[in-house]
């Protein structure tokens, strides 16, 4: 079974409008940590936001929050005000437990593509 | 300079030939992973040296062999590979032990296989 979803292969979205990239995830541990990652056609991957399992309050970075629904077992990420910059593909990841060694389980992506 | 560098930034080799890919972090992290991204799949980890030990995705060919040298250094061998192989290869690193561990990722080696 897959540990995460990402059911949007790709996105559009305006200029300057908000948009939402849906993230579902499956595991039974109570410790977790949920991140999303941006990779622009250059390739690097670049961290963007982390939830862990036990935060009460949806993380926020900038332009960048969170929604953590965690008995939906969703994490969604939201961006605020498109630039057209944010064009990229979006990698929604788990690491289940709290443990050094435990590897970083990623989803396939959403292709996002803002427009003028 | 950017906090992980990898080189070269694109490779084409034969079936034949055997080349190593390159990764350097400026970090101070203690661990550093090996990615492999095809199309329309997800990333699939293949090799993690994490607090001076290695763990491995058993799935991954005997054809990649990884090396790491020191905390800052990471090669992967490469030999005999198949049109298959054919990826973008990620390198990673990050501060282990810490629960909102973040990984680092380089520019990626853009592989060719003919």
């Amino acid at each position: 079974a897959q540990k995460i979803t990402q059911t949007q292969p790709g996105m559009f979205v305006q200029e300057k409008e908000a948009v939402t990239l849906d993230c579902t995830y499956d595991t039974s541990d109570q410790s977790y940590g949920l991140f999303w990652y941006k990779q622009p056609s250059s390739g690097e991957m670049i961290f963007l936001i982390y939830q862990g399992s036990y935060d009460e309050q949806n993380a926020t970075e900038g332009r960048y929050s969170l929604n953590f629904q965690k008995a939906r077992k969703s994490a969604n990420l939201v961006i605020s005000a498109s630039q057209l910059g944010d064009s990229a593909m979006y990698f929604c990841a788990m690491r289940e437990g709290f443990s050094g060694n435990t590897p970083l389980v990623f989803g396939k992506g959403t292709r996002l593509s803002v427009i003028a | 300079e950017t906090g992980v560098t990898q080189t070269p930034r694109h490779l084409v080799m034969g079936m034949t030939n055997k080349k190593s890919l390159k990764c350097e972090q400026h970090l101070g992290h203690n661990a550093m992973y090996w990615y492999k991204q095809s199309a329309k799949k997800p990333l699939e980890l293949m090799f993690v040296y994490s607090l001076e030990e290695r763990v491995e995705n058993n799935s991954v060919p005997s054809r990649f062999s990884p090396e790491c040298p020191n905390s800052s250094h990471l090669f992967l061998h490469l030999h005999t590979l198949q049109p298959e192989d054919s990826a973008l290869y990620l390198c990673a690193s990050s501060l282990a032990g810490t629960g909102d561990e973040k990984l680092f990722f380089g520019s990626g080696t853009q592989l060719s296989v003919l």
